[in-house]
């Protein structure tokens, strides 16, 4: 198994440039996320989806949309890209059935810088 | 979103020394606690996941407990190698909604020669 992939490595956008991240998983993981990693701040959630079909927001929704057409995908859109989300972009899945223990699964992260 | 919170910030140690850092969350609708080792350039890795009040998890030299009732984790490790520095995570899941976890920021762990 792959895991989790997730391209590209490293981006660099001019601000109100568009872009999609994208994620994907060979776990057959019903939960994807999408997170966000600033100093000092941790792990930001970002966008989520619970199975194909199904997202909701996160706690930094603004400036990013996401669809889940497939279980094994997750991309991520940026649709006018600001100097603010200049960041380290992580995609993650885990399992959702009951009694596991929803590890979560992350890939190798982009690193994105808006200029 | 859960108030998961981390303490200390970062953590300087010497190479032998033992430490520990800490974890608190809301400790109502808890459904599990997990933590996570995030090494610089790489991606977070699972440590341990604990789901009930008491629960002790041990891997090697880090260890980690579990109190519900209060809403505190501990992690612990004994004997600190500088290949141990890097940022532990914590996430706690809530029961109900969407079971997707909140992280706390981090506790940034520098094990000196």
């Amino acid at each position: 198994n792959a895991g989790v992939t997730q391209t590209p490595k490293f981006q660099v956008l001019k601000t109100g440039q568009s872009m999609t991240l994208q994620c994907a998983q060979d776990m057959n993981h019903e939960y994807m996320s999408w997170y966000r990693q600033d100093p000092g701040m941790g792990l930001r959630l970002i966008h989520y989806s619970v199975g194909a079909g199904i997202t909701d927001q996160g706690e930094v929704p603004n400036g990013y949309n996401v669809s889940r057409s497939t279980t094994e995908d997750f991309p991520l859109r940026l649709l006018s890209a600001a100097p603010s989300q200049t960041s380290v972009y992580f995609c993650a899945s885990s399992y959702s059935r009951r009694g596991s223990s929803y590890e979560q699964y992350f890939g190798p992260g982009t690193r994105l810088t808006v200029t | 979103i859960l108030n998961v919170e981390q303490s200390p910030q970062s953590l300087h140690v010497q190479e032998g020394d033992s430490t520990n850092f800490t974890c608190s969350f809301p400790s109502s609708n808890f459904y599990a606690l997990h933590w996570y080792r995030w090494e610089t350039a790489k991606s977070p890795e699972a440590l341990f996941v604990m789901t009930l009040n008491g629960d002790e998890k041990k891997k090697g030299r880090i260890s980690a407990t579990l109190n519900t009732k209060e809403g505190y984790s501990y992690l612990y490790i004994k004997g600190s190698q500088p290949e141990d520095s890097a940022t532990y995570l914590c996430a706690c899941r809530s029961s109900g909604g969407s079971y997707i976890p909140t992280f706390g920021r981090g506790t940034s762990l520098i094990v000196h020669p």
